[in-house]
């Protein structure tokens, strides 16, 4: 059982590149969530899906969009990315909202 | 606006000596507190999940208890291991559907 999956593991981007960190979740549940983490810092929520087809901002959303392709699949994209988005990034699920969440082992991202 | 906070920030105690982690929170409309492990380079680990309507929950060596009236939960770890260094991370479940993190206490127990 994989449990909850994100790829890139480690990302060195330059200033203004993109890209789009994947999560995977295999547990049938209808929450996913995207969160960074720096340093000395708690983990604040970008953005967050209820279910398939549904997103809402979290606390720290300008700069990404989201996108809930499927049950399974919830991506995170940065259009132009910015040295203040070196961070951390984890994925997590939940079978709703505020019950356990379970989290990815994370993307290390570096902007140069 | 949910806060949570922990205190200390780091914790370094001997091989057998139970650990007292603290965690306090502003907003009293609590849905439930939940405790994380996070070991070195790694993503979180649930431990326990106590409803706004428990008092406490149990797992093993592990013990959290809430105390809405004082915003406060503590985490419990009995006679510790250094398998158990870690960092250790609270968040609140409040009315809606986020979670608000405390930055964590870091342990480091000795052999």
């Amino acid at each position: 059982n994989a449990g909850v999956t994100q790829t890139p593991k480690f990302q060195v981007l330059k200033t203004g590149q993109s890209m789009t960190l994947q999560c995977a979740q295999d547990m049938n549940h209808n929450s996913m969530y995207w969160y960074r983490q720096d340093p000395g810092m708690g983990l604040r929520l970008i953005y967050y899906s209820a279910s398939e087809g549904t997103t809402d901002k979290g606390e720290v959303p300008n700069g990404y969009n989201v996108s809930r392709l499927n049950k399974r699949e919830f991506s995170l994209r940065l259009e132009s990315a910015a040295p203040s988005q070196t961070s951390v990034y984890f994925c997590a699920s939940s079978g709703t909202d505020r019950s356990t969440q379970y989290f990815g082992p994370g993307t290390r991202l570096t902007v140069l | 606006k949910q806060e949570v906070t922990q205190i200390p920030a780091a914790l370094s105690v001997p091989e057998g000596e139970n650990l007292v982690l603290n965690c306090s929170f502003t907003d009293s409309a609590i849905y439930n507190l939940q405790w994380f492990r996070q070991d070195p380079g790694k993503g979180l680990t649930s431990l326990l999940l106590i409803q706004s309507s428990q008092r406490e929950q149990t797992s093993g060596r592990l013990n959290a208890s809430l105390d809405k009236s004082s915003g406060r939960s503590t985490l419990y770890i009995a006679a510790s291991q250094p398998g158990d260094s870690a960092t250790y991370l609270c968040a609140q479940a409040g009315n809606d559907y986020k979670l608000s993190f405390g930055a964590g206490t870091t342990v480091t127990v000795r052999a």
